[in-house]
């Protein structure tokens, strides 16, 4: 079992749909961070939660500690927003566990 | 400072021979990370460097894997003896351990084609 599992693997969506990815992690965290990565490869970090909910632009990221979940929203979704999602959780111990991605491809 | 730089951004080597990649981390950065990513999968954690000091090493790190940051800078990976299955994207992280948790950038990665 891997110590993150994301939901769902793929997903598509039509243009101005809400869409959410899911995360659920089994070790003790430190932080939790959602990376993007477009096809090229780059990844880029969206956001870094330790608790509690950030928003950026039409992106929300929301975590329970408790329930060791995660939850990254886009709300409005447009074409460009089409990449891969990542979850991945800084342990305790500060090692890094990632899903395996979710897909998602919005269609104008 | 621009952000994490990966060197080369693309290589493709016969199998048997020896690559070595760069990774430039954000100049404050402490902590310099290693991962390897295969296609539809995510990232796997290879090693980390708390400056110069190597602090872990994941057991995908086989003996033709060796990795350095010889200054606490930037890092080399070098993959000796290239096997096809070594192909994959390489990436380099950074990150500054503070009082509010670990600020964390990604380079572009260098992808390696073993041929």
């Amino acid at each position: 079992k891997n110590e993150v599992e994301q939901s769902p693997q793929n997903l598509t969506a039509q243009e101005g749909e809400f869409i959410t990815i899911n995360c659920s992690y089994s070790v003790g965290i430190s932080a939790l961070h959602w990376l993007q990565q477009h096809p090229g490869g780059g990844i880029v970090s969206l956001f870094m939660l330790s608790s509690g909910k950030k928003k950026h632009g039409r992106l929300i990221a929301t975590i329970n500690i408790q329930e060791k979940h995660s939850s990254l929203h886009i709300t409005a979704s447009h074409p460009r927003d089409s990449a891969v999602y990542i979850c991945a959780v800084a342990s305790s111990g500060n090692q890094f566990y990632f899903g395996t991605g979710t897909s998602l491809t919005v269609i104008p | 400072d621009t952000g994490v730089s990966q060197n080369p951004r693309h290589k493709i080597t016969k199998r048997g021979q020896n690559v070595t990649f760069r990774c430039d981390p954000i100049s404050e950065h402490n902590r310099l990370y290693w991962y390897r990513q295969t296609l539809g999968q995510g990232p796997e954690f290879l090693t980390y460097f708390q400056n110069e000091a190597q602090l872990e090493k994941s057991r995908l790190l086989s003996d033709r894997f060796s990795a350095e940051r010889p200054k606490g800078s930037f890092s080399t990976l070098e993959i000796q003896r290239t096997e096809q299955g070594d192909s994959a994207m390489y990436l380099c992280a950074s990150s500054l351990l503070g009082r509010q948790g670990v600020g964390y950038t990604f380079g572009s990665g260098t992808r390696l084609t073993v041929v």
